[in-house]
């Protein structure tokens, strides 16, 4: 049973930049959710996706922006990067209204 | 609005010897409560949850956390520490009724003297 799967594991881009990162979620989940973990930090919440919109969002600017396709994969995109989005971008899967969600092992994101 | 404390920041502790990770919790309704590990550089894995019944909830690797509503915390213990559960451990409270976000606290860094 294939668990989350996240790519690219690593990526640098340089400010201003745009990027996109990938998430599959669990065999049999349908709930997507996306952290961004800094240095040091604990993960805190970007967005959550459930059929296909957008079910609830963290405090973070429009730049983030993200999408779930009919197979329940997302996708992550940042828009203009800034050296403070260097961070470990976590996704999340969940089953519906289940609570627990299982992590991916995370893309590693470095904006010079 | 909801918050998890973790106060420690770093534990040591020597090989077989007992643990306790404190996790205060700050949330107006029954929690949904969870504590993750973290290995360098790797995801989340679940080591256990709570979401109501008995509160000493067992976990993978021969963890355990136990609730207590009235001091508002979810400690995480371990009988006998293995070199092998170095990593940071985070506690996360989860909001039921609107299926959503996680918020989590900032960690606790553990490292096992041999």
């Amino acid at each position: 049973d294939a668990g989350v799967t996240q790519s690219p594991t690593h990526l640098i881009k340089t400010r201003g930049q745009q990027v996109t990162l990938r998430c599959s979620p669990k065999s049999g989940h349908d709930t997507v959710s996306w952290y961004q973990q800094a240095l040091g930090q604990g993960p805190q919440f970007i967005f959550q996706y459930y059929e296909e919109e957008e079910r609830q969002r963290g405090n973070f600017p429009d730049r983030f922006s993200g999408h779930q396709f009919p197979n329940y994969s997302s996708e992550l995109n940042v828009n203009a990067l800034l050296l403070g989005d260097s961070a470990l971008y976590l996704c999340a899967s969940s089953q519906g209204s289940e609570e627990t969600q299982y992590f991916g092992p995370g893309t590693r994101l470095l904006v010079l | 609005a909801q918050s998890v404390t973790q106060p420690d920041i770093h534990i040591t502790v020597s090989e077989g010897a007992s643990l306790e990770l404190r996790c205060n919790y700050s949330y107006g309704a029954t929690p949904y409560l969870f504590w993750y590990v973290q290995s360098p550089g790797q995801g989340l894995q679940l080591l256990l949850k709570y979401f109501s019944g008995d509160t000493l909830v067992q976990g993978i690797k021969g963890f355990e956390a136990e609730f207590k509503r009235s001091q508002s915390s979810f400690n995480l213990r371990k009988p006998s520490v293995h070199w092998s559960d170095a990593a940071e451990y985070f506690c996360a409270v989860g909001d039921g009724g609107s299926q959503g976000n996680l918020i989590f606290g900032k960690g606790t860094k553990l490292s096992v003297k041999p």
